[in-house]
């Protein structure tokens, strides 16, 4: 079981362009969790997916970013039209059934807008 | 507002000292808690939780509800306990909630 995985590690963009995240869980995973972590702060929720669904999206800024788990293939967090403040890491994070059974994390997109 | 808060950003002990690593939290009800860490060049990955009352690698948290706390305890620190330490309750049936995160640095 190769864990959580997120590609790219490191992502650079322009400002104005799209950055493209990707998270394929634990086998077995059908939970997903994306957490934002920005210089010298602690991770900050984002959005939580199960497949087909987005079950919690509180945490996610109201324009530019979207979230899918789509029935096949790996969960994408998607910022539209980036700005330097959208730099920062993004961790993904999946459980088989929900918090209660603990996240495993993958080892994050590290995205830099120039 | 429900928080966790973490009070130190850095926490630096020796090798061998006994080690305290704070979290409160403000949620009402009975939340459940959780004590991440996050070694350098490492994935965040869980250290235990409060319900099963484990000790891992040394460490124990015990949840106060008088305090709201969930303080990370470990009577000997290591070098190798070296990292990142995050608290996180859990907020309703969705999603865990992190605190800012306390650096630990045991110095030889």
């Amino acid at each position: 079981n190769a864990g959580v995985m997120q590609n790219p590690r490191h992502l650079v963009r322009r400002r104005g362009q799209e950055a493209r995240l990707r998270c394929s869980p634990m086998k077995g995973h059908s939970h997903v969790y994306w957490y934002r972590q920005l210089p010298e702060e602690g991770l900050k929720f984002m959005v939580y997916l199960q497949k087909e669904n987005i079950i919690d999206e509180s945490g996610m800024p109201k324009e530019r970013f979207s979230a899918e788990f789509p029935k096949e293939g790996p969960s994408i967090l998607r910022i539209q039209q980036v700005v330097r403040g959208d730099s920062a890491a993004y961790f993904c994070a999946s459980s088989p059934q929900g918090p209660e059974s603990g996240y495993t994390f993958g080892s994050g997109t590290r995205l830099t807008v120039v | 507002a429900q928080r966790v808060t973490q009070p130190e950003k850095l926490l630096s002990v020796f090798k061998g000292a006994p080690v305290e690593l704070k979290c409160n939290y403000s949620y009402s009800g009975s939340p459940e808690l959780f004590w991440y860490v996050q070694y350098s060049r490492q994935r965040l990955q869980l250290l235990l939780r409060h319900i099963s009352r484990e000790s891992i690698k040394g460490f124990t948290a015990d949840l106060n509800k008088g305090e709201t706390s969930f303080h990370l305890k470990k009577p000997f620190a290591q070098e190798e306990d070296s990292a990142m330490y995050y608290c996180a309750p859990k907020r309703g049936y969705n999603k865990l909630i992190f605190g800012a995160g306390t650096r630990l640095a045991v110095h030889p």
